[in-house]
């Protein structure tokens, strides 16, 4: 099976900082790799898809890169509802995905 | 409007049985592929079971396989998941998720656009 990893596993940030959050695979997945955001209470939310997509309806600031086995996830200037948790997805072994653990946004 | 209902949670003591439905609606529900996600407390996402949108192919997790069973209805727009032989470490919110595979070329991208509230599932005692 393939694992996925994340770091941090939270951060601290401030409104218009610039977060990046990485994701790694234990081997390679192309760009089958997906990134979603989570508030407390509530389901997932799509916002990138293979790799560097973005999802309709997502802000621009939320950006995609990387492929094989790194890939990050950028925001370019946090916005207050921004803070939540941030998981990745590979689908590369589809339908048996895989997420990662997440990486929780806080407020500094 | 895309809406996924899941309903079906509760309860239930250990080696117990529960089913868990998800409700489609705003969308040809027979066109698309799906599955169940769950997610303990404070943990991350887990993938537990895919079904297509026909019907004939499922696929489980390994933590899964053999105790839970997913179906569709796509009459009624309707998913299942029966769960039997239910374990502690079964308790999780229950999500269902639709996937929009994004194509391009010859190769397919699954994507998980739309999910449901998800139901609360608890094995105890």
């Amino acid at each position: 099976d393939i694992q996925m990893t994340q770091s941090p596993s939270s951060l601290s940030a401030s409104v218009g900082d610039r977060v990046t959050i990485t994701c790694r695979a234990s081997q390679s997945v192309s760009n089958y790799l997906n990134w979603f955001q989570q508030k407390p209470g509530k389901a997932p939310k799509l916002l990138i898809y293979a790799a560097s997509n973005l999802q309709s309806g997502v802000p621009s600031r939320f950006s995609g890169s990387g492929s094989g086995t790194d890939f990050t996830l950028t925001i370019s200037s946090l916005q207050p509802e921004d803070f939540a948790t941030y998981s990745c997805q590979q689908t590369f072994t589809t339908p048996r995905f895989t997420f990662g653990p997440g990486t929780k946004v806080e407020m500094k | 409007e895309v809406q996924l209902v899941e309903s079906g949670g509760g309860l239930v003591q250990p080696g117990g049985s529960l089913r868990l439905s998800c409700e489609a609606s705003g969308f040809t529900f027979s066109s698309y592929e799906m599955n169940w996600v769950r997610q303990a407390a404070g943990k991350g996402l887990e993938w537990v079971s895919y079904i297509s949108s026909g019907g004939s192919t499922m696929y489980y997790a390994d933590s899964v396989k053999g105790r839970f069973t997913i179906s569709r209805d796509n009459a009624k727009k309707s998913l299942y998941l029966q769960m039997n032989s239910l374990r502690a470490e079964d308790t999780a919110v229950y999500y269902c998720a639709r996937d929009d595979n994004f194509y391009e070329g010859s190769a397919f991208y699954p994507r998980f656009d739309s999910w449901g509230q998800g139901t609360l599932v608890t094995v105890s005692t």
